[in-house]
């Protein structure tokens, strides 16, 4: 089955500053990749994603980008802001059943 | 639009005992299924299903049935429930499945405690 790995697990930086988590995935049949956040207490919300035929997608201050040939994907946070703190979850979707990464807690200190 | 609904969101067990968690979603979506999220561990897949009539195991199906009478409703049951089965219990759904599948809504959760 699909593996998928993401690092780093924690990442802390400054407001303002960028952040960017990266994951990996093992089956090359996998054709969606989103990315869900997580608020404490709450389910994880979908808050960006990219298909397999696209290689980098941008909403605002966050951008996604996919590397077929090397099976990772990356998400990247810019000017981030302390509403930013939160467990951000890559996942990788083959033949519609998605695997998840262990989750990144992101710290945004003002 | 009330989305995917979750029952109980906290439940204490003793083991053995047996319980259903209950998910419902109001979206008219095709695929539902259910996670259990552990720390460290991120999100695994229990049980999913692709319409009514239709289920399937995920990663980590022992100890857990479910079934899918209807397209909205989804429900997890745990026939004899053990410590290891603590953990917090997400259903989720998606409009489509297979190929073409999409974003994944989650419930608010559910926190199981087995004693």
């Amino acid at each position: 089955g699909e593996n998928v790995e993401q690092h780093p697990s924690t990442l802390s930086v400054q407001e303002g500053d960028s952040a960017v988590i990266k994951c990996t995935y093992s089956d090359s049949a996998s054709n969606y990749f989103p990315w869900y956040k997580q608020e404490l207490g709450k389910g994880p919300q979908l808050i960006i994603d990219i298909r397999s035929n696209v290689g980098e997608k941008k909403d605002q201050r966050i951008a996604v980008t996919l590397n077929k040939t090397a099976k990772h994907f990356s998400l990247h946070i810019t000017e981030t802001q302390p509403e930013d703190s939160a467990v951000y979850f890559c996942a990788a979707s083959s033949k519609g059943k998605s695997t998840f990464g262990d989750g990144t807690t992101l710290t945004v200190k003002p | 639009n009330a989305g995917v609904t979750q029952t109980p969101k906290f439940q204490v067990l003793k083991t053995g005992q047996s319980m259903t968690l209950q998910c419902a979603q109001d979206m008219n979506h095709e695929y539902m299924s259910w996670y259990r999220q552990d720390p460290g561990m991120g999100l695994r897949l229990i049980h999913y299903s692709v319409g009514a009539g239709i289920t399937d195991q995920g990663e980590v199906p022992n100890g857990y049935n479910v079934s899918r009478s209807t397209t909205e409703d989804f429900p997890l049951r745990l026939l004899s429930a053990a410590p290891s089965q603590t953990s917090v219990y997400f259903c989720a759904s998606s409009l489509t499945s297979g190929v073409n599948t999409g974003e994944l809504f989650f419930g608010e959760g559910s926190r199981l405690t087995v004693l």
